[in-house]
């Protein structure tokens, strides 16, 4: 599975957007990126995940970039319950192998009044 | 609420002692993962259950061992337990299909705690 890349922190202002980076410049052709985030000791809560194209659900949006190399997780409207630390993971493909998640120390992120 | 149940939610037990935890999948979920997540080691994968059949191991140390049963919930065993056992563990559950991806949702946790 791929190695990522995530900055340890970052701040953001409640009501803005939060944009969060995540470099997997190994990320083989088939491999999709997913996106993590823990609220203080919560089970890690499954947020969106992409493969080329670019994705929204009600959460989040996820860019990837042409060459796949990096993505961009972004809340549009950051609240005070989105401060969590948010992991970026590119799993294994299903197989016979397993998929596990490799969690990585991740991006803490603190919305701020 | 993600649908993976986990119980009990916290475990207070004595070193030396053996305590079970309990993971109900999602409905139609074929794998179930547990994970543990202690304080210097961050989230570290232990095991993958697919159908009834072991999958995939981690980090797992052999005092440690899990099962999927029929029904596909599954339980971590955790015997002769140290003081670094202490940890929450997570259960997460997917339905692994045949091709394409497979998204894991965890369940809220059991936090151990050895004495």
């Amino acid at each position: 599975d791929a190695k990522t890349t995530q900055p340890p922190s970052m701040d953001c202002a409640e009501g803005r957007a939060a944009n969060l980076p995540c470099n997997h410049s190994t990320i083989s052709g088939n491999e999709y990126v997913y996106w993590y985030r823990q609220i203080h000791s919560q089970g890690p809560q499954y947020i969106i995940h992409g493969l080329k194209n670019n994705e929204t659900n009600e959460m989040a949006s996820l860019i990837i970039t042409e060459d796949r190399k990096s993505s961009t997780l972004i809340l549009p409207h950051a609240t005070l319950r989105d401060t969590a630390v948010y992991y970026c993971i590119v799993p294994p493909l299903p197989g016979n192998a397993g998929n596990m998640l490799t969690f990585g120390g991740g991006t803490r992120l603190m919305v701020k009044p | 609420d993600s649908g993976v149940t986990q119980t009990p939610k916290h475990l207070i037990t004595a070193t030396g002692q053996r305590v079970t935890l309990r993971c109900s999948p999602r409905s139609g979920d074929l794998s179930v993962y547990w994970y543990q997540q202690s304080l210097d080691q961050g989230l570290q994968f232990l095991i993958q259950y697919y159908n009834g059949e072991e999958r995939a191991k981690g980090n797992i140390l052999e005092r440690f061992s899990a099962q999927q049963f029929p029904d596909l919930h599954s339980e971590l065993n955790l015997s002769s337990l140290e003081l670094g056992d202490s940890a929450l563990y997570f259960c997460a559950s997917s339905p692994t299909p045949a091709s394409g991806t497979d998204t894991q949702y965890f369940g809220p946790g059991t936090r151990l705690t050895v004495l």
